[in-house]
């Protein structure tokens, strides 16, 4: 089974230019999450989506971060314009669902898009 | 929130030696994971444990949900086990699969 596919993997960018990240999860996963790990810290959650639905994007900054799963399927994280807090790695992860079972919850994460703000 | 706190923050191992990594949370849970952060930055899930123990290989994950606290052992550690663990937990009322990480264990074992 393929697993979560992220692109890019790295990117340098200007302060106030922005950025996107795309995601894939793994087939048949309703739900996916956007995790942002900043260095030396353990990785906070952005947004999920169930399906296309936003399930929760409490801690989403929205003046700045956008996110769409428009299908259902693959989903785009974007940043504009970008700060120097932004320099961090932006991982991706998907689970079989929520209540589904209680083992559906488990995570599967992509290997991460690296973000340097100069 | 949740506050899940994770101990020791480092540790330094003899290849060979076994260790004992805790999480500690301030609520009550109905979803537990332990990852294993890579030195390259992948996330592995290790143990998918709620509650009770399980057991991979070396590794073994006991999960008491009433007094608030999952274990992680390693035996026999080698030096692929280095890398960050991280505990991450979902409150009991949550229910929607938002795990809420620890701080982390940076573990190094030394050939």
């Amino acid at each position: 089974e393929a697993g979560v596919a992220q692109s890019p993997r790295y990117k340098i960018i200007e302060k106030r230019q922005s950025v996107a990240f795309w995601c894939n999860p793994i087939s048949g996963h309703a739900t996916l999450y956007w995790y942002q790990q900043i260095l030396g810290q353990g990785p906070k959650l952005l947004i999920q989506f169930q399906n296309n639905g936003v399930v929760d994007d409490s801690q989403l900054p929205k003046d700045r971060f956008s996110a769409e799963r428009l299908k259902g399927v693959d989903s785009t994280l974007k940043i504009q314009p970008a700060k120097l807090e932004d320099s961090a790695v932006y991982l991706c992860a998907s689970s079989l669902g929520m209540g589904v079972y209680s083992g559906a919850n488990v995570l599967t994460f992509g290997a991460g898009s690296r973000l340097t703000v100069l | 929130g949740i506050q899940v706190e994770q101990s020791p923050p480092d540790l330094i191992l003899q290849e060979g030696a076994n260790s004992t990594l805790r999480c500690n949370f301030s609520d009550s849970v109905n979803n537990l994971q332990w990852f294993h952060q890579n030195p390259w930055g992948q996330l592995i899930n290790l143990f998918y444990i709620p509650s009770g123990t399980k057991q991979n290989g070396r590794l073994s994950a006991t999960t008491v949900a009433t007094e608030r606290y999952s274990l992680l052992y390693i035996s026999s550690s080698q030096t692929t086990d280095s890398g960050v663990y991280f505990c991450a937990v979902e409150r009991e009322s949550s229910n929607t699969g938002k795990l809420i990480f620890g701080q982390g264990t940076t573990l190094q074992v030394k050939p």
